[in-house]
């Protein structure tokens, strides 16, 4: 089983369009998550940090379920520019290494 | 401020040949990391180096692979002899320290073995 798990998608979606991508975890022991977003050819960039008690950041929200061991991000308003891949990421204890997610794909159309 | 520099950008080589990347962190970071990244998946971390030690190369094929970051700053890997299961995209990342928790990536190097 994989330590991070992601549906690869792609979500297609119009652009105006609320879409929300789910992330499960498999080791209790890691301590901070995360969401990158990658770019076709490009490099991860952070998108945010996910919190137990829930961040947003303008359209973007992410939520932790720490008893589930899942997490999710939350798009409203869809813009062309949000296509992209989004990494689920978590970080674990120990030498406080980044596991990544496989990223799911999403396409946003006019 | 200048960001994570990698060269070269593409390689392209033959199987059971070698090769070396290059990598240059944001000035100050003390924390490198090497990943790997093959097409339609995650990065996977090789190694993680504080200062010029190793960290962790757990995932690192040390039979084939190997990279050094002899004076803390910049770091190579090198792969050798290569196998067509190398090509990928060669990431490198920086941050200021272990505990800090966002890493800046390079471009990446995208190899391609034949």
């Amino acid at each position: 089983r994989k330590e991070v798990e992601q549906d690869p998608g792609p979500f297609n979606v119009p652009e105006g369009a609320t879409v929300a991508f789910n992330c499960t975890y498999s080791n209790s022991a890691s301590q901070s998550f995360f969401w990158y977003r990658q770019d076709c050819r490009k490099e991860p960039k952070l998108l945010m940090s996910v919190y137990s008690s829930g961040n947003e950041d303008g359209r973007f929200t992410a939520q932790l379920n720490r008893a589930s061991q899942y997490i999710s991000l939350l798009i409203r308003d869809s813009k062309l520019s949000d296509s992209a891949t989004y990494l689920c990421v978590v970080k674990n204890t120990g030498f406080q290494k980044l596991v990544f997610g496989t990223g799911t794909r999403l396409l946003v159309s006019p | 401020e200048a960001g994570v520099a990698q060269s070269p950008r593409y390689k392209i080589i033959e199987k059971r040949q070698s090769v070396a990347f290059w990598c240059n962190p944001i000035s100050g970071h003390a924390t490198l990391y090497w990943y790997q990244q093959i097409l339609g998946q995650g990065p996977k971390l090789l190694i993680q180096f504080q200062n010029n030690g190793v960290v962790d190369d757990s995932q690192l094929p040390k039979d084939r692979f190997s990279a050094e970051r002899l004076k803390g700053v910049d770091s190579t890997l090198k792969i050798q002899p290569a196998k067509l299961e190398d090509s990928a995209v060669y990431l490198c990342a920086s941050s200021p320290g272990q505990l800090y928790n966002e890493q800046f990536f390079g471009p990446g190097t995208r190899l391609t073995v034949l």
